[in-house]
This record gives C-alpha cells, sequence and structure tokens, in this order.
C-alpha cells in the first residue's frame, strides 16, 4: 500500500516554464487536495476535489491548474512558472469525511530561478 | 472562516523533560482538530485528531491533546520528549460546515537539546 505517491521529489524551472506535478494514491480516497508549505505561513491550499470530474479552488490558486480525470490521480499544473512559486508542494487525500483527516505525500521541492 | 494560531514559532526542551505546544483556533460551532508532525524533508504524519467526545485525546508516539473549547486550544503534550521527536508540527481545524477543507497554522519547530 504505497499511499499517497508524489512526483518529482525535487525540481528546477526558468521562469516561464510550465510543468506538472503528479499526485497519486492507491487508497480509494474521493477527497484529494493541493497545498503549498512555505516558511512561517504553514500550509496553504491550492486546489482540491471531492471527486473524480470535480475541481475547485482553495485559498491561493492563481498560476496553477488542476483536474480529476480518475479517483487515483490529481496534477498540479504550473502554467507560467514565476520565482513566487518556488515552495515545497504536497498534495494530500482523505476519505471525503471532514473527521478524518488527511494522508499526505512526502512532497515536491520546486525552485523557480 | 477558521483560522489557526500557533503562538510558538520555535520551542526548545530538553531531552526528558515534559512538552506543550500551543493552539488555538477561531471557529464557532463544533470543530475538528488536528496535529500532525513533519520531520525534516517529509511528509506530515497524523499526531492525533478530536471531532467528538473524551476532550482529551491520546495520539501516536506517546502524545496527547485537549479540546478546551472555553478557550478555543487544543494544546499538544508530551510528558517526556525524546530526541526523536525533534520535528515541526502543525495544528489543523476542520469543520462539517466547510467539507473536507482543513486550516493549518504556521506550525511550531521543536529542537530538542541533550
Amino acid at each position: 500500500n504505497a499511499g499517497v505517491t508524489q512526483t518529482p521529489k525535487f525540481q528546477v524551472l526558468k521562469t516561464g516554464q510550465s510543468m506538472t506535478l503528479q499526485c497519486a494514491q492507491d487508497m480509494n480516497h474521493e477527497y484529494m487536495s493541493w497545498y503549498r508549505q512555505d516558511p512561517g505561513m504553514g500550509l496553504r491550499l491550492i486546489h482540491y476535489s471531492v471527486g473524480a470530474g470535480i475541481t475547485d479552488q482553495g485559498e491561493v490558486p492563481n498560476g496553477y491548474n488542476v483536474s480529476r480525470s480518475t479517483t487515483e490521480d490529481f496534477p498540479l499544473r504550473l502554467l507560467s512558472a514565476a520565482p513566487s512559486q518556488t515552495s515545497v508542494y504536497f498534495c494530500a487525500s482523505s476519505l471525503g469525511r471532514s473527521q478524518d483527516g488527511y494522508t499526505f505525500g512526502s512532497g515536491t521541492r520546486l525552485t523557480v530561478v | 472562516a477558521q483560522s489557526v494560531t500557533q503562538p510558538d514559532i520555535h520551542i526548545t526542551v530538553s531531552e526528558g523533560a515534559s512538552l506543550e505546544l500551543r493552539c488555538n483556533y477561531s471557529y464557532g460551532a463544533t470543530p475538528y482538530l488536528f496535529w500532525y508532525v513533519q520531520s525534516p524533508g517529509q511528509g506530515l504524519q497524523l499526531l492525533l485528531k478530536y471531532f467528538s467526545g473524551d476532550t482529551l485525546v491520546q495520539g501516536i508516539k506517546g502524545f496527547e491533546a485537549e479540546f478546551k473549547r472555553s478557550q478555543s486550544s487544543f494544546n499538544l503534550r508530551k510528558p517526556s520528549v525524546h530526541w526523536s521527536d525533534a520535528a515541526e508540527y502543525f495544528c489543523a481545524v476542520g469543520a462539517m460546515e466547510y467539507g473536507n477543507k482543513l486550516v493549518f497554522g504556521a506550525g511550531t519547530i521543536l529542537r530538542v537539546k541533550s
């Protein structure tokens, strides 16, 4: 049971490049979300999905796109990378009830130069 | 809207000493409360959670937390800290009214000195 798998673990991008951060879970979780973690700011919600075909914006969605074509996968796309997007990105999933808590991936450390 | 405050950015304790990490939340109804731990370079691991019932909850690794509605607090405690507890700790709050979304505090970095 792999849980939540994120790839890549590290990435360096040049300003203006695009890329996709991958997230996959094998727990049949309905709810998936993307957070970014910046020093002193905790985790901020970028986008989330309550099931296949359903996505919504979180607190800091600008510059990011998501889609949810399957229950297992929830990729995060950076359309045109900016230095302000340098961060650690975490994907999380849960069964779908508020009290369940999340299972987190190990993160992707992204640097935009 | 929900919000979470962790007043201490850094805390240093001696190995074997007791620990209390503070968490205050802002939410009108009954919240769901969580503590997560993040070791360097790792993802977040759930330590414990509260959503109803006994206000003192036990978690993994010998941690416990107490929900105090009157103080809007959910402080994390451990009677005797081990060097391996050095990590960053995050408090988070959710609520049924907000679906599955969790709001996280800014985190507290725990250092353990020998």
